[in-house]
């Protein structure tokens, strides 16, 4: 089972700053990770998928990079409704798997 | 408006059985690849099961291989979790979660509210 690692495991950040999340896989998952942001009481929404595409309504100051272990998701400048947790999830091997998550909170 | 609806949940005692549906609307269901997913109180995610849009594939995480067992109904837009043999460590969130068109488990562009699935005596 491929292990998705999230650092760091909280980020205090004020809106308008520039948020850098990290997620390293124990093994290769080529460009197949996803990126979800997930808010108190509510489900999963896709936010990147296949490393570095943007779902459907996600606003461009969301960006995502990286292949093979090591991948990024970038928050150019952190709106008000971008404090949520974010986690990644890879589907090159079954089974899938998440990251534990990173927690963007409101500094 | 793709929508899907989870039903089903509800309390159960360890050894108990449960059966979870998802009622999906808005999309031809019978194109799309489904999941499920759950999340135990103040947890992460973890993948449950997966199934393919014509049934041909399917897969079951190791921690509920032989208890539980995915399946769908095209004809009537609907997706299933049969729950057998329950444990405490089954106590979560379950969502169903529908696939981009063209992927397999992952990743997933539609959620559903997700349904409450406590198993305690």
């Amino acid at each position: 089972e491929i292990v998705l690692t999230q650092s760091p495991a909280t980020l205090s950040l004020s809106p308008g700053e520039r948020a850098t999340l990290s997620c390293r896989a124990s093994q290769s998952v080529s460009s197949y990770l996803a990126w979800y942001q997930q808010k108190p009481g509510q489900a999963p929404r896709l936010v990147i998928y296949d490393a570095s595409n943007r779902a459907t309504g996600i606003p461009a100051r969301f960006s995502g990079s990286g292949s093979g272990t090591d991948f990024t998701l970038t928050i150019s400048s952190l709106e008000s409704e971008d404090f949520a947790v974010y986690y990644c999830q890879q589907r090159s091997n079954w089974p899938p798997t998440f990251g534990g998550g990173t927690k963007v909170e409101i500094k | 408006e793709v929508q899907v609806v989870e039903s089903g949940g509800g309390l159960v005692q360890p050894g108990g059985s449960l059966r979870l549906s998802c009622a999906a609307s808005g999309f031809t269901f019978s194109s799309y690849s489904m999941n499920w997913v759950r999340q135990a109180p103040g947890k992460g995610l973890e993948w449950v099961s997966y199934i393919s849009s014509t049934s041909s594939y399917i897969y079951h995480a190791d921690s509920v291989k032989g208890r539980f067992t995915i399946s769908r109904d095209n004809a009537k837009n609907s997706l299933f979790l049969q729950m057998n043999s329950l444990r405490d460590e089954d106590t979560a969130v379950y969502y169903c979660a529908r696939d981009v068109r063209g992927y397999s488990y992952g990743p997933c562009d539609y959620w559903g509210q997700g349904t409450l699935v406590t198993v305690s005596s």
